[in-house]
């Protein structure tokens, strides 16, 4: 069955400073991967998606990056991290469907 | 421009009645439908799912129509039960562009829904 990892859970970052998320997905092959944000109080934002290794779609202008090093693995990433950079963030998987991770709650002081 | 809405924010009924969420789209491009479940500082749960060929799909106490030329679809939930009190978002697929698997979803806002026993 599949799986799909994300840590860490929570973190606690001060403005400025750098970031990496990851999520690792087991038991698939070149799944597509997606990073959400989901701010207080809204829905969930596309940031990122990616149908392979190395290739990266960018949804939104922003402060963040992705990377997916293999074909498993996907990377939220951020040199200078802002205020609004906080929220919950969310990895996801599909074949059609999509299913999450539990997501990393971000809180940039 | 927000191409999924979820026009009700909250939503509040009483246990075993019918819980009813509505969801609207514009994008004429989109082919499939889901549903999904959300309980706070969790990651979405897929609920059910439903294609742009069929109108309804039922699965246990979840139902889901689909009204395309309306560009509207809802979600039926009967009987309502106390643990179906979450955030219900509604979401919206077209094929990625270069994939032959797997679609970008589109998000409504999400309804919370609070079945009181």
């Amino acid at each position: 069955s599949q799986t799909i990892h994300q840590w860490p859970a929570t973190l606690v970052q001060p403005v400025g400073s750098p970031l990496s998320l990851e999520c690792t997905v087991e038991g698939t092959s070149n799944p597509n991967l997606y990073w959400y944000r989901q701010a207080a109080g809204r829905g969930l934002q596309l940031l990122f998606y990616s149908v392979g290794i190395g290739q990266i779609s960018s949804e939104v202008p922003q402060n963040l990056s992705a990377s997916r090093p293999q074909d498993r693995q996907f990377i939220l990433s951020s040199k200078k991290l802002l205020l609004s950079d906080s929220g919950f963030y969310l990895c996801a998987w599909s074949l059609h469907e999509q299913f999450f991770g539990p997501g990393t709650r971000l809180t940039v002081l | 421009d927000q191409q999924v809405k979820q026009n009700s924010p909250s939503l509040s009924v009483q246990e075993g009645r019918i819980s009813i969420l509505n969801c609207d789209y514009t994008n004429s491009m989109f082919d499939y439908f889901l549903w999904y479940k959300k309980y706070p500082a969790e990651g979405p749960t897929f609920l059910i799912s439903i294609s742009s060929i069929k109108d309804k799909n039922e699965d246990g106490r979840f139902t889901v129509f689909l009204n395309k030329s309306a560009k509207h679809l809802s979600l039926h939930i009967v009987p309502s039960q106390p643990g179906d009190s979450a955030v219900y978002f509604c979401a919206a697929s077209e094929m990625t562009p270069g994939s032959t698997s797997g679609s970008r979803l589109t998000f409504g806002e999400g309804t919370q829904l609070t079945v009181n026993p």
